[in-house]
């Protein structure tokens, strides 16, 4: 089992620019989530999505948009990148949408210049 | 805001020494975790401890949590250098579609 696999690992954008971050796991689970971390702010939730072919907002979801693709892949658009989304992005999982352990993938660095 | 704000910022201790961390949160919750975060790498889940528990051990980890004071605390005993690590308690409120919300983290240091 591979876990939770996002790429890509690192990645340079200009402003402007568009990219989507990929995420897939191999764990059967219901939910996966997006987050994303800024320096002494913790992770802060940009989207979920409870089941396959439902998305919902997170705390700061402006500037990004997400397809379920199938129940093992969420994939995390930015359309125009700019230089408040330069961050750490973590996707993760869960069994269900009830608050039960989640599983994180290694993390994608975005620098938007 | 963050529901959990953790405490200290920062801990730095010897190795063989005990590690206290705490949580404080804002609204009632369903359950309290804490995951851990080597630089560089993801989250990885440490223990869950559920609004009507108190008191949970896995290991060298023991966590509590007051409901009434709405706060937790994280004890790794007897640490060790690999023990360096970022720690973030996340609440899951029963309002809030069972989603976690993370605190800020402790970072602790275990020198050798």
């Amino acid at each position: 089992n591979a876990g939770v696999t996002q790429t890509p690992k690192f990645q340079v954008l200009k402003t402007g620019q568009s990219m989507t971050l990929q995420c897939a796991q191999d764990m059967n689970h219901n939910s996966m989530y997006w987050y994303r971390q800024d320096p002494g702010m913790g992770l802060r939730l940009i989207y979920y999505s409870a089941s396959e072919g439902t998305t919902d907002k997170g705390e700061v979801p402006n500037g990004y948009n997400v397809s379920r693709l199938n129940k093992r892949e969420f994939s995390l658009r930015l359309e125009s990148a700019a230089p408040s989304q330069t961050s750490v992005y973590f996707c993760a999982s869960t069994e269900e949408g009830r608050g039960k352990t989640q599983y994180f993938g290694p993390g994608t660095r975005l620098l938007v210049l | 805001s963050q529901q959990g704000e953790e405490d200290p910022q920062a801990l730095s201790i010897q190795e063989g020494e005990n590690a206290t961390m705490n949580c404080s949160y804002k609204t009632s919750i369903n359950n309290l975790q804490w995951y851990r975060q080597n630089s560089g790498r993801g989250l990885v889940h440490l223990i869950l401890i559920r609004s009507n528990e108190r008191e949970k051990h896995s290991g060298r980890l023991r966590v509590t949590l007051d409901t009434s004071k709405k706060s937790s605390s994280l004890l790794i005993t007897a640490s060790r250098a690999a023990d360096t690590a970022s720690y973030f308690c996340a609440t899951v409120i029963e309002r809030s579609n069972y989603k976690l919300t993370f605190g800020k983290g402790t970072l602790l240091t275990v020198n050798p």
